[in-house]
């Protein structure tokens, strides 16, 4: 079975400090992964995923994570913070076939 | 590209109506999915279909609950009673033929009030 454990309800960081958002995994098979954003009324979008290609990937807004199979973990990441950053962000786990398994998501605040 | 289009975005109707909840996929997209959203349970899987047929309705919490999805273009998700506890915000989402590496389209939801 598939799951993401995403360490951290909520994340407070100044603008303008590193971004660093805690994501684990565990699956039966090689994971694709993926993190999405979601803002405030809005649906989930998607901000980058791993295919099983590069292990570092980059996705919008400047972000990106580090698929590391040994820790099973897929952090993401960003150097400075944006006040326009502030939003929940979920990591997804998908086991080959169309479902995909989220987190519980984690908030980010941003403070200025 | 027209993204998932969900209707209406807010309902706000009584206890014991019937709520429909509407969305279209993106065009060309074979698998969609229904979520509910709340601060107590977070996002939860609630159907999915693959090519308009039911493929896991394990996540639908009760006879009150039915979705379907008529052709590839039109899915729908009723609730029958409907009770204050369904109050929640309600996504529809698809993906496009894959094994997996797809990301799923997420529409902007409809935020259902049950008073």
């Amino acid at each position: 079975a598939q799951s993401v454990t995403q360490l951290g309800s909520h994340v407070s960081v100044s603008e303008g400090a590193l971004v660093l958002l805690r994501c684990n995994y565990s699956s039966s098979v090689p994971p694709y992964l993926f993190w999405y954003v979601q803002y405030p009324n809005q649906g989930l979008q998607l901000l980058l995923k791993y295919t099983s290609a590069a292990t570092l990937v980059k996705g919008i807004n400047g972000f990106e994570a580090e698929f590391k199979k040994s820790e099973t973990s897929f952090h993401l990441t960003k150097p400075s913070a944006h006040m326009s950053d502030a939003a929940e962000y979920f990591c997804a786990v998908s086991a080959r076939d169309d479902k995909i398994i989220f987190g519980k998501g984690t908030r980010l605040h941003i403070l200025p | 590209d027209a993204g998932v289009i969900q209707s209406p975005r807010h309902e706000v109707t009584e206890m014991g109506q019937e709520v429909t909840l509407r969305c279209k996929p993106i065009s060309g997209h074979n698998s969609l999915f229904w979520y509910r959203q709340t601060m107590m349970r977070g996002l939860e899987l609630l159907i999915y279909f693959n090519n308009n047929v039911p493929i896991d309705d394990s996540g639908m919490p009760e006879d009150r609950f039915s979705a379907k999805m008529p052709n590839a273009s039109f899915s729908t998700l009723k609730i029958q009673p409907s009770e204050p506890r369904d109050s929640a915000v309600y996504f529809c989402a698809s993906s496009s033929p894959g094994y997996g590496n797809q990301p799923q389209h997420f529409g902007d939801g409809t935020r259902l009030s049950i008073l």
